[in-house]
């Protein structure tokens, strides 16, 4: 079957560093996304790895080893506006799109 | 407006009755994709469309689930006899998928919240 692994949830405090894993079996695999939700709210896109390596986009940055099947989100500087939902993402071949459950995220004071 | 929009953003129904949600996503974008998501759960891929090609439908999770995408632009996501598992929400997306890329990225509406008493 097609699967993406993530933590359900995770903590951290303000300021700090937070890194969210992701490991994935799909038949196919086009590039590992990651999207944010915030509560009540839609999916927004946050980054992308096609090939291996690190990706960084201002507080945020994600890495992929496709000879693993593992990625990671690393999120920097923490701010109180970060807690969320982080959903991991295969494009499997094709055009179907499969989404981890997703890891929540709260950060404290 | 630049986003995708969905309709009705909330839809409460009887079980047994049929519903109707609508998507119209960006202009321009070739793909469009519906998700299903209940509560604390992630995305459940329901169906994709791609230009004028057929439909993944392959996660549709029943019979009664079908979509449809008129004119390469709007679609509907029909939902027959609706059950109480059928409750959750329902996003849609769509992208900019150019042809040979390996990535699309999604924009998602904002839902349809379905209840289903």
């Amino acid at each position: 079957g097609q699967s993406l692994e993530q933590p359900s949830e995770v903590t951290a405090v303000e300021g700090a560093i937070v890194q969210i894993n992701c490991t994935y079996q799909t038949s196919g695999f086009y590039g590992l996304s990651w999207y944010q939700q915030h509560d009540g709210g839609a999916p927004t896109f946050l980054s992308y790895n096609g090939l291996d390596g690190l990706e960084e986009t201002g507080r945020f940055s994600s890495f992929l080893s496709r000879s693993d099947s593992y990625g990671y989100l690393l999120l920097q500087e923490l701010q109180m506006k970060d807690s969320a939902s982080y959903f991991c993402a295969v494009r499997d071949g094709g055009f179907k799109t499969i989404f981890g459950a997703g890891t929540r995220l709260f950060v404290k004071a | 407006g630049a986003g995708v929009s969905q309709s009705p953003s909330n839809k409460v129904t009887e079980k047994g009755k049929d519903v109707e949600l609508r998507c119209d996503p960006i202009s321009g974008h070739t793909a469009l994709y519906w998700y299903r998501q209940s509560l604390g759960q992630g995305l459940e891929f329901l169906i994709y469309f791609q230009g004028n090609s057929a439909p993944d439908k392959s996660g549709l999770p029943s019979d009664r689930f079908s979509a449809e995408r008129t004119g390469g632009s709007v679609s509907t996501l029909t939902i027959q006899r609706t059950q109480q598992e059928d409750s959750a929400v329902y996003l849609c997306a769509s992208s900019l998928m150019l042809s040979g890329a390996s990535t699309d990225t999604q924009y998602f509406g904002p839902g349809t919240r379905l209840t289903v008493l």
